[in-house]
Order: C-alpha cells, then structure tokens, then sequence
C-alpha cells in the first residue's frame, strides 16, 4: 500500500527557474510533512517542513503549500541552482517517517 | 555538536555471514530510527527505538534482522545469514523526542557478495 505519491519521477529545470514537487498522501492522521534533499552517496538532510496547521510555509528560496482537504503537498525552488541538483523526497509522519519514492531534479547552467 | 554517526560507512559481507551496523545519535537524542533504502528507490521504515525499547518494528522483516539500542553505547543493527536481497544503504536517524525533527546519519551501504 502506497501512502504517498510523489512526482514527478524526474525533473529537468533551468537555473534561475522554478522546480515544483508534488505528493499526496492518503492517511489523515499524519501530523508533520517534512521535504528531504539527498546527494548521491550521502544520507538525506532535512529541507524545510511543516504541520497542517499552516497552509503554507517559506524559508530562503524552497516553498512548501499544504493543501489538507486535498491531502496535497508540494515543494518549490525558486531560483533554482546548479548544486539544488539532488534527489528529493517528500515524507509523512506520525513518529516514523513514510516517504516518497523520490525526484531526481537536474538544474541546468 | 557531532550529528548522526553511523559505521561502519561500508561493509562487504558474503551470503550467509552476519551484518552489524552501529549507530551513535546525536548528542541528546534518545530515539532512534532505522531505515533501508535499495538502489534508485525511497527509504523504508525498519524499526523505531528508545533506550533499551523497540517501540514500533512493524518494518522490520520477521527473520534474520534485530535492532536494539541499550542504556550505554550505540543503536545496533543485526542482519544475521544475509543474502544478496539484503544488500542497500541502511540508514538510521535519531530525534530528541518523538514529534521532533529526525536527522540522518550518513549511512552503511551494505553489499553482500
């Protein structure tokens, strides 16, 4: 059973525009919605997360929307960069973490 | 402040040997998380600790793994006979309380010959 939903599976953008990840989840339980960058080779780091309390949330150039009625969720990147190059997973949680199965965006210069 | 440490960061083993990865979390946090993840997929819940207490291994296979994080030293990982399915990158995460922040060690890739 697939909790959460995640795309797209890849994500190829130009520096200086916008990379969009969405996911869905399907438990309402979930209190706590955090977004994870990972380089290859090393283990994934927290970005920016959020509760659902809010709809929204900003820190620096990454974006998380909350949409609780729709069970939505999504990341942006503003000005995206060369080394915003990564995997990136979204996660739901309670206590332990359920994620996405990831997006691999490639910011081109 | 150390974060998350995990070793060893790689360990070849051959089938049927065991496997034991160690885990140390950051300086004050007493729960712990192990998570797998295979090749090009997401990480997968294994097992959740606190001091010398399984909480919720609902992810860990029935056979061969163990997890345990005593009163004194680090969390470990016991894979015991592996076989070549088991080879990924382990990784564990620790929090100061249960509803806090999980922060990742830089993980055991586990590769069985």
């Amino acid at each position: 059973q697939q909790q959460v939903k995640q795309s797209p599976q890849s994500l190829i953008v130009q520096k200086g525009g916008i990379s969009i990840i969405n996911c869905a989840y399907e438990n309402t339980a979930f209190d706590y919605f955090p977004w994870y960058q990972q380089f290859p080779g090393k283990g994934p780091a927290l970005l920016i997360a959020i509760r659902p309390d809010v709809s929204e949330k900003k820190e620096g150039r990454f974006t998380i929307s909350f949409n609780k009625s729709a069970k939505q969720f999504s990341l942006h990147i503003m000005d995206s960069q060369p080394g915003d190059s990564a995997t990136y997973f979204c996660a739901v949680s309670r206590r332990a973490l359920t994620f996405g199965s990831g997006t691999r965006l490639q910011v081109q210069p | 402040n150390a974060g998350v440490m995990q070793n060893p960061r790689h360990l070849v083993r051959r089938r049927g040997q065991e496997a034991r990865l160690r885990c140390s979390p950051m300086k004050g946090h007493s729960h712990v998380y192990w998570y797998r993840q295979l090749p090009e997929e997401g990480l997968k819940f294994m097992v959740y600790l606190q001091k010398e207490n399984i909480i919720d291994e609902s992810g860990m296979p029935k056979e061969r793994f163990s997890a345990e994080f005593p009163k004194e030293g680090p969390s470990i990982l016991r894979i015991q006979q592996v076989v070549r399915g088991d080879s990924a990158a382990y990784f564990c995460a620790s929090s100061s309380t249960a509803a806090e922040t999980q922060y990742f060690g830089p993980g055991t890739r586990l590769l069985v010959l």
